[in-house]
């Protein structure tokens, strides 16, 4: 079956702008979860999405947003750009439960200058 | 500490065996997991343990967990150049799961 997909795989901004990322999780999977990695403070959860509700969330400024659709695809939104925005941007996807896998997206690198 | 640690890198020889340590946070983390990141990749996890667990092993990766100490480690036996990568450590912890910032496996020939 297909894996993780996300769009785009790579995107250059400006600092002010605002940018939307997108997820489509595995065929079944109802979780959606994103991540931010930087070679500095590695891999850090943002927030987490099932079945359209965001149910868990990381230490990130309110710039950072998220959503879900009934499709279980998902949409990462960041604000007002800054430099210190530019990351590896990762989603995973699961079934669900709390010990379900997580399935990993390739990432989109962002890159604000 | 908050952080799950883990050395940045090392370096191993093509055929030895590679060991990469990890020290995690919660005591009562159930699940710990490792991953493995090739470049221009995402994550893919490799394996996992249940905390109940003292070692786990799948064909050529071994995981010992020591609970005591709050230590997980992974072994890579017969060490390729395929194994080239960055190995991360993770905890589930609160219904998050914890990474630390990942060790670059490299291999030398």
């Amino acid at each position: 079956k297909a894996g993780v997909t996300q769009t785009p795989r790579y995107l250059i901004k400006t600092r002010g702008q605002q940018v939307t990322l997108s997820c489509s999780p595995i065929s079944g999977h109802r979780s959606v979860s994103w991540y931010q990695q930087t070679p500095g403070q590695g891999l850090q959860f943002l927030f987490e999405y099932f079945s359209e509700t965001q149910r868990n969330k990381g230490n990130f400024p309110g710039r950072f947003s998220g959503r879900q659709f009934s499709n279980s695809r998902s949409e990462m939104n960041v604000s007002t750009l800054e430099l210190g925005d530019s990351a590896l941007y990762l989603c995973a996807s699961s079934f669900g439960g709390p010990y379900n896998e997580q399935f990993f997206g390739p990432g989109t690198r962002l890159t604000v200058l | 500490g908050e952080d799950v640690e883990q050395s940045l890198f090392l370096s191993v020889r093509e055929g030895d065996s590679s060991v990469i340590n990890c020290t995690y946070t919660d005591s009562s983390s159930t699940y710990l997991y490792w991953y493995k990141q090739e470049p221009g990749a995402g994550l893919q996890l490799l394996t996992y343990i249940f905390s109940n667990m003292d070692m786990k092993q799948d064909q050529r990766l071994t995981v010992l967990l020591n609970k005591k100490d709050k230590h997980l480690s992974l072994r890579i036996a017969d060490t390729q150049t395929g194994d080239s990568a960055i190995y991360f450590c993770a905890e589930r912890r609160d219904d998050k799961i914890i990474f630390g910032k990942g060790t670059r496996l490299h291999i030398l020939p």
